[in-house]
């Protein structure tokens, strides 16, 4: 079974700080993704990789980075927080463009 | 890019009725249409899905069907169930290295 792990369940974090949340997948997927969730906006893509030490922008990719070292683990980077990026993180890994999303269980950032 | 529309935002049904959840897409060449069932406070999770070579895909209480003319595909639960409750979401995929668009979700509460 797939199992994608975020670092945090909850995190909360002061506006100004960098802030960087984990994800690491164990099936060896080509590609992760990071969306944010706020209610009733569905899943928004921030950032998205198909390959080692590759990114490219999703739809709401300001104020984000990412970074992808290594095939399993991609970090997503809040340069700068500020109180609009309060929300529920998910991260997503699948073998191919054509395959289904794995999810991790999230991590709710609060920035105060 | 790829727009998708999901229709209701909200379902209320009694156990043992159907529920049936629509969602729209703007690209013609969308190839794989997802559905993903996320329960409270939980990952989302892929229930089932179907690609544009095929007009409907059953898996026991759960159908979708796909009518690439119209450019819309609908998840149908038969038989709910309390532990149907939950948020549903679609989405699509584009051409080439386009990745998942998802629709903003439905919540579907099923009273006993």
């Amino acid at each position: 079974d797939v199992k994608v792990t975020q670092s945090s369940r909850y995190l909360v974090k002061r506006t100004g700080e960098k802030v960087f949340l984990e994800c690491v997948q164990d099936m060896d997927h080509e590609n992760m993704f990071w969306y944010r969730q706020d209610p009733g906006l569905g899943l928004r893509l921030i950032y998205f990789s198909y390959d080692v030490k590759m990114k490219e922008k999703g739809d709401i990719p300001e104020g984000y980075s990412v970074s992808r070292e290594k095939k399993e683990r991609f970090s997503l980077i809040l340069e700068s927080a500020s109180t609009n990026q309060t929300s529920m993180y998910l991260c997503a890994s699948s073998p191919h463009s054509n395959q289904p999303q794995h999810f991790g269980d999230g991590t709710r950032l609060s920035i105060l | 890019g790829e727009n998708v529309e999901q229709h209701p935002s909200t379902l209320s049904v009694q156990e043992g009725d159907s529920a049936v959840i629509k969602c729209t897409y703007s690209d013609s060449a969308s190839n794989y249409f997802p559905w993903y069932k996320q329960e409270l406070g939980k990952r989302p999770q892929l229930i089932i899905d179907i690609r544009s070579n095929v007009g409907e895909k059953k898996d026991q209480r759960i159908a979708v069907t796909l009518n690439k003319t119209a450019k819309h595909f609908s998840l149908h639960i038969t038989e709910t169930q309390p532990e149907d409750s939950a948020v549903y979401f679609c989405a699509a995929k584009g051409s080439g290295y386009s990745t998942l668009t998802f629709g903003k979700g439905t919540m579907l509460l099923v009273s006993p």
